[in-house]
């Protein structure tokens, strides 16, 4: 079975700050990657995704991420986050119709 | 509004009890998802189905049963033989043949006392 690994369980950063969330994942075949954010009291909600094509991908608010095959990784970024970035991010990988998510990451980002 | 519908959003049981969780979807989506989350452990898949009268087991099936018997339903069943039942139970749904992106109710808070 596919799994995913998030290699951060806790982010703080101060506003302004370069963000970089780490999401590697293990599959034989072919996957669409996903980040999904929850922020807090509130349900998760796609930030974006990949399928096929350019291996950088844009979503909301100012985040991206790159998937890179070789290195089974798909990790988030953001040039410079805001307070309102607070929330829990997690990696999503669907292989088969049968979506894992890594274990999240907690970013806290300080006004 | 198309969308989850998952009830009840709070249910307290006692120890031994089965008990089981409802989602329904008007979406037309044919494959549906259980996944409960627990701090610090994120979204960990239960069940999940592609069409219906068919299901597999996710990563953490036991003491947990479904049914898919209809396309826009598929109940979960926490059994007595579940260790640690209380938790936060999410069901999600997408289409197949698709980019696979999910789509979530607003979850089912269990506690057994």
């Amino acid at each position: 079975a596919q799994s995913v690994s998030q290699h951060n369980h806790h982010v703080i950063l101060s506003e302004a700050a370069s963000l970089e969330l780490g999401c590697n994942y293990s599959y034989g075949g072919t996957v669409n990657l996903f980040w999904y954010v929850q922020y807090p009291g509130q349900h998760l909600q796609l930030l974006l995704k990949y399928f096929s094509g350019d291996p950088l991908v844009k979503g909301i608010k100012g985040f991206e991420a790159e998937f890179i095959k070789s290195k089974f990784s798909f990790n988030l970024r953001k040039p410079s986050v805001q307070w309102s970035d607070t929330a829990e991010y997690f990696c999503a990988v669907n292989g088969d119709n049968d979506m894992r998510f890594g274990a999240g990451t907690r970013l806290t980002v300080k006004p | 509004d198309g969308g989850i519908t998952q009830s009840p959003k709070y249910l307290f049981r006692k120890e031994g009890q089965n008990v089981t969780l409802s989602c329904e979807q008007n979406l037309n989506h044919d494959a549906m998802y259980w996944y409960r989350q627990d701090p610090g452990q994120g979204l960990r898949l239960i069940y999940y189905s592609q069409i219906v009268n068919d299901f597999q087991k996710g990563d953490i099936a036991e003491g947990y049963s479904v049914s898919r018997e209809k396309k826009e339903s598929f109940p979960l069943t926490v059994t007595s033989a579940q260790k640690n039942p209380t938790a936060f139970y999410l069901c999600a749904s997408a289409r197949t043949g698709s980019t696979g992106e999910l789509f979530f109710g607003e979850g089912s808070r269990l506690t057994v006392l």
